[in-house]
C-alpha cells in the first residue's frame, strides 16, 4: 500500500515537445506529491510539489496534474528543451513530514 | 545558504574497512535522511531521524550499517566492515518546514567504491 508506480521507465521527446511522466499511488493518506529532478553525478533536487487540495500546479514550463479519485498524478514538461534530459522521481508521503515514498525514476531524453 | 553538504565526494576502500560517511543538514532543518541509489535498487531509504531521534532503520540492510545523529547539525553512516556489494552512491537529505511544505532537500551524494 505503499508503493508509488511510475512510468514511463524511459522517454525520449523532441526538442519543444510536451514530456508526460505519470506516477499512480495506493495509499489514500498520502497528501503530499513532489516531483524530484536528478543528473548524472548530482543529487535529486526538488522540482515541484502538489497537495492535494488543488488538482493542478504551474512552474514556468513545469506542470503537476492531480488526480485525486483515481490516484494519479502526472508531471507534464512543457517547451521541453535538451537541457531538460534528466531522471525524474515522483514521491509520495503522508501528512507531508513522513518519509517520502518515490517511484522507481523516469529517464528523459529530450533530443534536437 | 549552503544545502546540505556531504564528505567525502568520493570514497574508495577495501572491502573490510571502515567507511564513515558525513552529512551536515540545512540549518533549522528537523529531519534528516540517508538514502543509497544503485542502478540495480534505485533510491533506497535507509534510515531517518527526527530532532535527532532515529525514527525509522528499516531500511539499514545490516548490522554493518549504523548511523548517528549527536546534534542537529552532524550525522554520520558507518559501514564496517565495508564489502564491494556496499559500492553505491549514498545521499544525505535534510527536511524543513517551507511555506507550509515539509520541503526535502538531497546532497551531493558520496559515491562509495568498495574494491
Amino acid at each position: 500500500q505503499q508503493q508509488v508506480k511510475q512510468s514511463p521507465q524511459s522517454l525520449i521527446v523532441q526538442k519543444g515537445g510536451i514530456s508526460i511522466i505519470n506516477c499512480a499511488y495506493e495509499n489514500t493518506a498520502f497528501d503530499y506529491f513532489p516531483w524530484y529532478q536528478q543528473f548524472p553525478g548530482k543529487g535529486p533536487a526538488l522540482l515541484i510539489a502538489i497537495r492535494p487540495d488543488v488538482s493542478e500546479k504551474k512552474e514556468g514550463r513545469f506542470t503537476i496534474s492531480f488526480n485525486k479519485s483515481a490516484k494519479q498524478f502526472s508531471l507534464h514538461i512543457m517547451d521541453s528543451q535538451p537541457g531538460d534530459s534528466a531522471t525524474y522521481f515522483c514521491a509520495a508521503s503522508r501528512f507531508g513530514n513522513e518519509k517520502l515514498t518515490f517511484g522507481t525514476g523516469t529517464r528523459l531524453t529530450i533530443i534536437p | 545558504d549552503a544545502g546540505v553538504i556531504q564528505s567525502p565526494r568520493h570514497e574508495v576502500t577495501e572491502m573490510g574497512q571502515e567507511v564513515t560517511l558525513r552529512c551536515k543538514p540545512i540549518s533549522g532543518h528537523n529531519s534528516l535522511f540517508w538514502y543509497r541509489q544503485t542502478m540495480m535498487r534505485g533510491l533506497e531509504l535507509l534510515i531517518y531521524f527526527n530532532n535527532n531521534v532515529p525514527i525509522d532503520d528499516s531500511g539499514m540492510p545490516e548490522d554493518r550499517f549504523s548511523a548517528k545523529m549527536p546534534n542537529a547539525s552532524f550525522s554520520t553512516l558507518k559501514i564496517q566492515p565495508s564489502e564491494p556489494r556496499d559500492s553505491a552512491v549514498y545521499f544525505c537529505a535534510s527536511r524543513g518546514l517551507a511555506g507550509g511544505f515539509y520541503e526535502q532537500y538531497f546532497g551531493p551524494g558520496t559515491r562509495l567504491t568498495v574494491t
